[in-house]
């Protein structure tokens, strides 16, 4: 019963280094998001994947890209990172969009500092 | 877009009962309201959601006012591990996004 795997769990990034975070579900869900979290501060949407084969851009895209491999997976992509970019990051799923009424299931988290 | 005000922090002791207000006085009639709550260093973790009745699970309860224009959270014991941010979340006809504001921070002591 893992549910939303994220991996790595923690990582160190120079400035301007690429790196891919990745995220796995098991539940069969159609739909998967990846969220930032700052200090003090709530999730704040990076992209979401409707569904397999299709990406949209969320509150906060610039600087990432984002690959739904499958149904299973979806992925996360810093082509050249910065500062700003020292978060912590989550990866969810559900089984459809929100205002449905479809509850989600989030990652433990990727704790990314870049230096 | 319909928004949700909940207080910073609150406390309780360990074993009494918690209620967690959240105002959402421009609910519109088809938004959904769902709690969300994150333990320290952890993903979020759904809690509840309701529409207009009061509805009860395993973790909490949540009790609607009839004007819908809030709601509350109840945890009947809290223990230690109940201490978390706790999330009260529309679900907003703008689609996919869940829209996480700061939250109540609740602390929980022995």
């Amino acid at each position: 019963n893992a549910g939303v795997t994220q991996t790595p769990k923690f990582q160190v990034l120079k400035t301007g280094q690429s790196m891919t975070l990745q995220c796995a579900q098991d539940m069969n869900h159609n739909s998967m998001y990846w969220y930032r979290q700052d200090p003090g501060m709530g999730l704040r949407l990076i992209y979401y994947s409707a569904s397999e084969g299709t990406t949209d851009k969320g509150e906060v895209p610039n600087g990432y890209n984002v690959s739904r491999l499958n149904k299973r997976e979806f992925s996360l992509r810093l082509e050249s990172a910065a500062p700003s970019q020292t978060s912590v990051y989550f990866c969810a799923s559900s089984e459809g969009p929100h205002r449905a009424n479809y509850g989600y299931t989030f990652g433990s988290g990727t704790r990314l500092t870049v230096v | 877009d319909a928004k949700t005000t909940q207080p910073n922090s609150m406390e309780s002791n360990e074993e009494e009962p918690v209620h967690l207000p959240c105002n959402h006085s421009t609910i519109s009639g088809t938004d959904y309201i769902h709690w969300y709550r994150q333990l320290p260093s952890q993903g979020p973790e759904y809690v509840i959601h309701g529409l207009t009745s009061n509805v009860n699970n395993r973790m909490a309860s949540l009790a609607i006012a009839e004007d819908r224009k809030s709601s509350t959270l109840i945890l009947h014991r809290a223990t230690l591990r109940d201490a978390a941010v706790y999330y009260c979340i529309l679900g907003l006809n703008s689609g996919y996004a869940l829209n996480f504001g700061k939250g109540t921070s609740l602390l929980v002591t022995p």
